[in-house]
């Protein structure tokens, strides 16, 4: 039963470019989102953040977009740069919990 | 502080075999956390300590796997009579007291291959 949903498996964006990754989830009860970025051989890494008060967030090139009554929330990269190549993980967690859910994965790939 | 540190960083066993796995997490954080993440898919949870206590474990951990955190430092994770199905990357994460609020930090991984 997969709670966290990435769709795309990946995506390609030339340099100076946005990037748009997107996440569905099914859980109403999740509260908390976050963004993780992975690279070959490495640990998951946390990105950027967003609590379900809130329907954005915004670090420097990074912004997370929550959309609760679609169950949807997006990761906007901009502009794109080639160290942003990775795996991008959406994970979501419940109030009071200590786990998260994470979805598939999408592979990004920002072409110079 | 080098962060979350996993060892081996690869092991190949044969079917059937034990296996353990350690995971040093950063020194001043008091939960730590086990994730399976087979190929293609994200990580799942395993299970879930806050010091020595363990207090939350998956489905997916089954009766051949056990995990312990004596004196609340390091951990470990079992596995026995390994199975084809077992092959993944174990990751091991660690939190301080705002545990999921802040994310994790995660180590870099124990790839198991069972042949």
């Amino acid at each position: 039963d997969q709670q966290v949903k990435q769709n795309s498996p990946s995506l390609s964006v030339q340099e100076g470019r946005i990037s748009i990754l997107n996440c569905d989830y099914t859980n109403s009860m999740f509260d908390y989102f976050l963004w993780y970025k992975k690279y070959p051989a490495e640990g998951p890494t946390f990105l950027i953040s967003i609590s379900s008060i809130k329907d954005k967030n915004e670090d420097g090139r990074f912004t997370v977009f929550l959309n609760k009554s679609a169950k949807h929330l997006s990761l906007h990269i901009v502009p794109s740069q080639p160290g942003d190549s990775a795996v991008y993980f959406c994970a979501a967690s419940v109030v009071g919990g200590n786990q998260f859910y994470f979805g598939t994965g999408t592979s990004l790939t920002v072409i110079p | 502080d080098t962060g979350v540190s996993q060892n081996p960083r690869h092991k190949i066993t044969k079917r059937g075999q034990n296996v353990t796995f350690r995971c040093d997490p950063i020194s001043e954080h008091n939960r730590l956390y086990w994730y399976r993440q087979t190929l293609g898919q994200g990580p799942e949870f395993l299970t879930y300590f806050q010091n020595e206590a363990q207090l939350e474990k998956s489905r997916l951990l089954s009766d051949r796997f056990s995990a312990e955190r004596p004196k609340g430092s390091f951990s470990t994770l079992e596995i026995q009579r390994t199975e084809q199905g077992d092959s993944a990357m174990y990751l091991c994460a660690s939190s301080g007291r705002g545990g999921t609020y802040y994310g994790y930090t995660f180590g870099s991984g124990t790839r198991l291959t069972v042949v």
